[in-house]
């Protein structure tokens, strides 16, 4: 099959940093994307992982692990407006097909 | 200008109409997407389309057809929908097939259907 699995819900501080995990089944799976999504808004593309490793943009990181069939989302220095549910993603079948995990809420307390 | 744009953003429909969705994008990307989401769930695949022709469809019943008149317009007409069809429609664009890694959404239609 072609599912992904996270967390529902994270609560964290402003300020402090949080990980959001996300496992996945391996058929056909081609790499690994992240998606936030505000209350009422579109989804907004944060990062890929096509390779083992680490992909840093700005506060928010990105990390995939092929061997463990795991990712994970990074963000620092949390900010209120960073509210919001998050999405893994899989790209399937080298292309055309992205499969959403089925999102982790992130609420961000003062 | 990195905006996909739908009209309307919102929808009301009796199960006897016919109505149409509509996306625009001016990016020239050359793949563009239909999905469905319902409320705190993720969006879900329903087609794609690479070139204007349609390359996935991920057995979505017949009342939804898509239509992809130019690489820039992605259309879903809709006729004899059920109300549990009500929903957010998005639609998103990449650049290519092989990009499908980085989508652009759309604001997405908000369809009732009584």
């Amino acid at each position: 099959g072609q599912s992904l699995e996270q967390p529902s819900e994270v609560t964290a501080v402003e300020g402090a940093i949080v990980q959001i995990n996300c496992t996945y089944q391996t058929s056909g799976f081609y790499g690994l994307s992240w998606y936030q999504q505000h209350d009422g808004g579109a989804p907004t593309f944060l990062s890929y992982n096509a390779l083992d490793g680490l992909e840093e943009t700005g506060r928010f990181s990105s990390f995939l692990s092929r061997s463990d069939s795991y990712g994970y989302l990074l963000l620092q220095e949390l900010q209120m407006k960073d509210s919001a549910s998050y999405f893994c993603a899989g790209v399937y079948n080298q292309g055309g097909k992205l499969i959403f995990g089925q999102g982790t809420e992130l609420s961000v307390k003062p | 200008d990195t905006e996909v744009t739908q009209t309307p953003k919102h929808l009301v429909m009796g199960m006897t109409n016919k109505k149409s969705l509509k996306c625009e994008q001016h990016m020239g990307h050359r793949a563009m997407y239909w999905y469905k989401q319902k409320a705190k769930k993720p969006p879900e695949l329903m087609f794609v389309y690479s070139y204007e022709k349609l390359s996935i469809n991920e057995s979505v019943p017949s009342r939804f057809s898509p239509e992809c008149p130019n690489s820039s317009l992605l259309n879903l007409h809709l006729h004899a929908l059920q109300p549990e069809d009500s929903a957010l429609y998005l639609c998103a664009s990449s650049q290519d097939w092989a990009d499908t890694d980085t989508q652009y959404f759309g604001p997405g239609t908000r369809l009732t259907v009584l």
